[in-house]
């Protein structure tokens, strides 16, 4: 198994200019998050889907757009990028049946936008 | 939004040191994580703590929930290089049940 898979693993844009990152775990699990990482900020709720169909905003939702695509891909846009959304983005996926809800993390998607 | 703090902010020790880091909150949980967070990584979990005054050891890693489950710490003992990261706690669940907030974190460094 893969876990949660994130592409790419870098990425640099230009202020204004669109891109997509993507995501998709293969555990079957039902909920997925997008969190965006800065310095001495800890992880922030971009985005969540708690499950196939339903998405929810999070703590810093502005500039952002998510689409749950199917179970397993949760994707997050920036239509036109700021140089404040220079931050590392994390996606995450658990099954809130299951234990105690642990979250299985992606790599990271490095982005600056300049 | 459950507000969690996590103390100190940044940590910088020798090899074979015992430390004690914190998460502190007003609000009480049902069960609290424990994550770390190794450079260039994701977030991995390392202990779900469940019952007020529970201590829970992971190798040289002791987890403690308070009485009142509105605190958590995590003591490491003869750290070594590899716990170097990021130790990040948050609540299980929030009220809706779904999303978790994270604290800022602690920032651990262990020089050889």
């Amino acid at each position: 198994n893969a876990g949660v898979t994130q592409t790419p693993k870098f990425q640099v844009l230009k202020t204004g200019q669109s891109m997509t990152l993507q995501c998709a775990q293969d555990m079957n699990h039902n909920s997925m998050y997008w969190y965006r990482q800065d310095p001495g900020m800890g992880l922030r709720l971009i985005y969540y889907s708690a499950s196939e169909g339903t998405t929810d905003k999070g703590e810093v939702p502005n500039g952002y757009n998510v689409s749950r695509l199917n179970k397993r891909e949760f994707s997050l846009r920036l239509e036109s990028a700021a140089p404040s959304q220079t931050s590392v983005y994390f996606c995450a996926s658990s099954e809130p049946g299951q234990g105690f809800h642990e979250q299985f993390f992606g790599p990271g998607t490095r982005l600056t936008v300049l | 939004t459950q507000l969690l703090e996590q103390s100190p902010q940044f940590l910088s020790i020798q090899e074979g040191e015992n430390l004690t880091v914190y998460c502190n909150s007003s609000s009480v949980f049902s069960s609290l994580q424990w994550y770390r967070q190794e450079p260039g990584e994701g977030p991995v979990l390392l202990v779900t703590v469940v019952t007020g005054g529970e201590v829970k050891k992971l190798k040289r890693l002791t987890f403690q929930f308070g009485d009142a489950r509105k605190d958590s710490s995590l003591h490491i003992t003869a750290a070594q290089p590899g716990d170097t990261g990021l130790y990040l706690c948050a609540p299980s669940r929030d009220e809706y049940g779904n999303k978790l907030v994270f604290g800022a974190g602690t920032i651990l460094r262990v020089k050889s």
